[in-house]
């Protein structure tokens, strides 16, 4: 069983479409994550959910939006897409206090021609 | 901006020699120290972690050592085997600051038979 889960794993899209990923976990963690990583490996929190709440918002465009309809599931909604916006999208999930110990999806790949 | 940086993003080793992967951080602050493992097309897995206030932690076949004083960490992997062969990135965390944890840009380990 997948701890940490999300789909699609790879999304091919045109400039300008609107575009969802989805994560679940099923560890019973309190705490889930977006991170997006660049083509140069780079790791970058995007925003942070505890129980539901927004807890970390981090210098991201209005365009994208998270969801998190209960504590195992974050998903990221992408408006307007740019050609910046490729890259790696990892979700990860952690035990409430135990924010050093992150798992990680298998990450979406997006592409945005 | 504060930041955690490695000095390598490429290290070569012969399989069964020894790896040492170095990290400089320079957020005196932070609580905790990880390192974690990244396999080509996967997401980033956890190793080990060492607190700020201890200066070794060992795993198995992993020990990280923290310097304070230089504010350095480094990741040993003894008798490196093929699958280390990963992207090994720092991070730190600063709990009492949201938990956000800050990756450093990492560094490609190869494994040569």
């Amino acid at each position: 069983d997948t701890a940490v889960s999300q789909t699609p794993k790879y999304l091919v899209t045109q400039m300008g479409n609107d575009k969802s990923i989805k994560c679940e976990q099923n560890l019973g963690h309190d705490t889930m994550y977006w991170y997006k990583q660049d083509s140069k490996k780079f790791l970058k929190i995007m925003f942070s959910y505890n129980n539901k709440e927004l807890i970390i918002n981090e210098t991201v465009p209005n365009r994208f939006s998270p969801k998190s309809p209960d504590k195992a599931h974050l998903n990221l909604h992408i408006n307007s897409l740019e050609l910046g916006d490729s890259a790696v999208y990892f979700c990860a999930s952690s035990q409430l206090g135990q924010g050093e110990k992150l798992f990680f999806g298998s990450g979406t790949q997006l592409s945005v021609l | 901006g504060e930041n955690v940086g490695l000095h390598l993003p490429t290290l070569s080793v012969q399989e069964g020699d020894n790896s040492i992967i170095n990290c400089a951080y320079s957020n005196s602050a932070s609580d905790y120290f990880i390192w974690y493992k990244q396999e080509s097309g996967k997401g980033p897995q956890f190793i080990i972690d060492i607190r700020s206030n201890m200066d070794k932690r060992q795993g198995q076949r992993v020990t990280v050592l923290l310097n304070k004083t230089v504010k350095h960490l480094s990741l040993q992997i003894a008798a490196t085997q093929p699958g280390d062969s990963a992207v090994y990135f720092c991070a730190e965390i600063l709990t009492g600051g949201g938990n956000k944890l800050t990756f450093g840009t990492g560094t490609q380990l190869k494994v040569e038979l």
